[in-house]
């Protein structure tokens, strides 16, 4: 069973619009969730790390939210552009061992003009 | 460039070849993970090393699959006998020894085995 799970799976927004992506997980304790953008065929690039402790954080244009309680987290992205279109993926690590990155399958934007 | 560096960044091989990956960390780190990623998927743990000891292995890894990191700088994995269903991309990240470290990751090697 996957531990984190992203919806929706795909997504395609107009260029200038805003769009949240949704990640729950059921990793218990957590130490830490992550929000990774990758573009097609590269490395994964860190957007916002944020501890069970936390709410939200800001990275620019992209905003995390986390809900410990409902094990929910969501990612809004405000007045998309073009070099927005890559995946986003939501990662999780464990209370004892944070190394170690579950991370969700990801969640396909392509932002249009 | 001080970011991690891995090599090649694609490779074709046949089935039962085998191949060897290698990853360059960002210098001052002394974690360094191997993930491997299938299309339309996430990325999956598959080791991880501090410094030159190899701390924990996966399930993923099967006994074809070695890693090492013989003087704690770079890594290089090796996959004897390869199969179609080793095709995938493999990540390196490094990452320094403290609790919840920002993980930065390499381009990946994509592996296509024909």
């Amino acid at each position: 069973k996957n531990q984190v799970e992203q919806s929706p799976q795909s997504l395609i927004i107009l260029e200038g619009k805003n769009c949240t992506l949704q990640c729950n997980y059921t990793v218990s304790p957590f130490s830490n969730l992550r929000w990774y953008k990758q573009d097609t065929g590269r490395g994964p690039v860190s957007l916002t790390i944020m501890t069970f402790s936390e709410n939200t954080k800001s990275n620019g244009r992209y905003t995390a939210t986390l809900d410990a309680d409902t094990k929910q987290s969501s990612l809004h992205i405000t007045a998309s552009q073009l070099s927005d279109s890559a995946s986003y993926i939501c990662v999780v690590s464990e209370m004892d061992s944070s190394y170690k990155l579950i991370f969700g399958s990801g969640t396909r934007l392509l932002v249009r003009p | 460039d001080t970011g991690v560096s891995q090599d090649p960044r694609h490779k074709i091989t046949k089935r039962g070849q085998n191949v060897t990956f290698r990853c360059d960390p960002i210098s001052e780190h002394n974690r360094l993970y191997w993930y491997r990623q299938t299309l339309g998927q996430g990325p999956e743990f598959l080791t991880y090393f501090q410094n030159e000891a190899q701390l924990e292995k996966s399930r993923l890894l099967s006994d074809r699959f070695s890693a090492e990191r013989p003087k704690g700088s770079f890594s290089t994995l090796e996959i004897q006998r390869t199969e179609q269903g080793d095709s995938a991309m493999y990540l390196c990240a490094s990452s320094l020894a403290l609790e919840g470290s920002e993980q930065y990751f390499g381009p990946g090697t994509r592996l296509t085995v024909t």
